[in-house]
């Protein structure tokens, strides 16, 4: 399996709201991310967790709220999301979680959020 | 800081045609690089690296990259677009901590037939 899986592709949530998403990979990865991407524009990285520990923050707001229950899964929990939070929300693994310059990401398809 | 440049939005190729499209990049010690390309709604998908070695890296698809270090460039080629890699693309740079990259702005890659 050389995939990272995002679920689910389309969300569209109120600002009131509570919702998740969540990545997957089975490729024995040790390093995973959140990563923002708006349109036509590069990926900005909000997330990572090495070895199942959260390594950086991007001094993302309080509004997101990452979690790695294992080192396969990551999720990224939402609440009281703004207007200006919609994105396409792309989840990454790597190989070593310590870090090398070999260090290849493979992305997921991301997740289209839409906050009304 | 490490960074990198991408000086084109859009490039514009026929098909058949040889494509370059550019990068130079700014860092402080040796230059880890990579080029990603996205398509319509989708992820990035790794093409090639450079780490060290032989300037010239060749990646997936039919792609290449050409290190310069007097230059200080990366681009990627190919000998002959199809208009299936019409496409955004990413040249990217590992940074200090090696789980972080720095992203280009991208490159849109049009192919015409």
């Amino acid at each position: 399996d050389t995939e990272v899986t995002q679920t689910p592709k389309h969300l569209v949530m109120g600002m009131t709201n509570k919702k998740s998403l969540k990545c997957e990979q089975h490729m024995g990865h040790r390093a995973m991310y959140w990563y923002k991407q708006k349109a036509k524009k590069p990926p900005e990285l909000m997330f990572v967790y090495s070895y199942e520990k959260l390594s950086i923050n991007e001094s993302v707001p309080s509004r997101f709220s990452p979690e790695c229950p294992n080192s396969s899964l990551l999720n990224l929990h939402l609440h009281a999301l703004q207007p200006e939070d919609s994105a396409l929300y792309l989840c990454a693994s790597s190989q070593d979680g310590g870090g090398t310059g070999a260090n290849v990401l493979t992305f997921g398809a991301g997740s289209r959020l839409t906050v009304l | 800081a490490q960074s990198v440049a991408q000086p084109e939005d859009q490039v514009n190729v026929a098909e058949g045609n040889p494509l370059t499209v550019k990068c130079t990049y700014s860092v402080s010690g040796n230059p880890y690089l990579f080029w990603y390309v996205q398509y319509p709604n989708r992820g990035l998908q790794f093409l090639l690296k450079y780490i060290t070695g032989d300037n010239l890296v060749k990646g997936s698809y039919g792609f290449e990259a050409e290190f310069n270090k007097s230059q200080t460039s990366f681009h990627l080629k190919k000998p002959s677009a199809l208009v299936s890699d019409s496409a955004l693309y990413f040249c990217a740079v590992r940074g200090y901590n090696f789980n972080k990259f720095y992203f280009g702005s991208g490159t849109k890659l049009n192919v015409k037939p």
